[in-house]
């Protein structure tokens, strides 16, 4: 099947503090994956991808880390911001002839100052 | 560089109606790819359009078509619109080759 869901629908966070927001899939056959950050009334953004032949990807304060064992992945966010508030989306795409982004139904992550 | 543009950025039909919304890609994009996202969901996709055919589509009735132009911009048409089609469409952009999908401010239907 293909099913991207996310363990926990909302993360409070104090700021300065590290968040680690969680996805689990369950099509085994995906390669490709991307978390966005989407704001209130605003399209998903585009934070980082990672491929299935990597374990770990690091961005600016965001890395990307890839279990393929158990199907899962998560995003850190490091010195968590009142500006990184908002809904975090997890996608998966299986390549091949799939061109198709499935997406899980996000965690929403506010930060207090 | 401008990224990926929808217009309009508010629609408000009624049942019945048809509508169209627009898609430009982000510059030297060449591959489009629409989603609907109701509120509270993750983006579901619609359809991708690739050297203006659609390449792929996703669970979505025939009233939803679309449409690719030589300039890869891009059109979504609903037609017989349902309450239930209220939703964020959202256009994704793609670089030649690339999986990587940018995605525009969105649409927001209301259907009455």
């Amino acid at each position: 099947g293909e099913n991207v869901g996310l363990h926990l629908p909302t993360l409070s966070v104090q700021e300065g503090d590290n968040s680690i927001i969680n996805c689990a899939y369950s099509n085994s056959a995906s390669d490709y994956f991307i978390w966005y950050k989407q704001e209130s009334g605003k399209g998903p953004q585009f934070i980082i991808d990672i491929r299935s032949n990597m374990d770990k990807r690091q961005g600016q304060r965001v890395t990307v880390l890839l279990n393929k064992t158990v199907k899962h992945l998560s995003l850190q966010i490091a010195a968590t911001q009142p500006g990184d508030s908002a809904v975090y989306f997890c996608a998966e795409n299986s390549g091949g002839s799939n061109y198709k982004l499935t997406f899980g139904k996000g965690t929403l992550l506010t930060v207090n100052p | 560089d401008a990224g990926v543009t929808q217009s309009p950025t508010h629609l408000i039909k009624t049942r019945g109606q048809q509508v169209t919304l627009r898609c430009s890609p982000k510059s030297g994009h060449d591959t489009v790819s629409w989603y609907q996202q109701a509120l509270g969901q993750g983006p579901q996709f619609i359809f991708q359009y690739y050297e203006e055919e659609e390449r792929q589509r996703g669970n979505f009735p025939d009233r939803f078509s679309g449409h690719q132009f030589p300039n890869y911009s891009s059109e979504l048409n609903v037609n017989a619109l349902l309450l239930g089609d209220s939703a964020l469409y959202l256009c994704a952009s793609s670089p030649p080759g690339g999986t990587e999908q940018f995605f525009g401010p969105g649409t927001r239907l209301t259907v009455l």
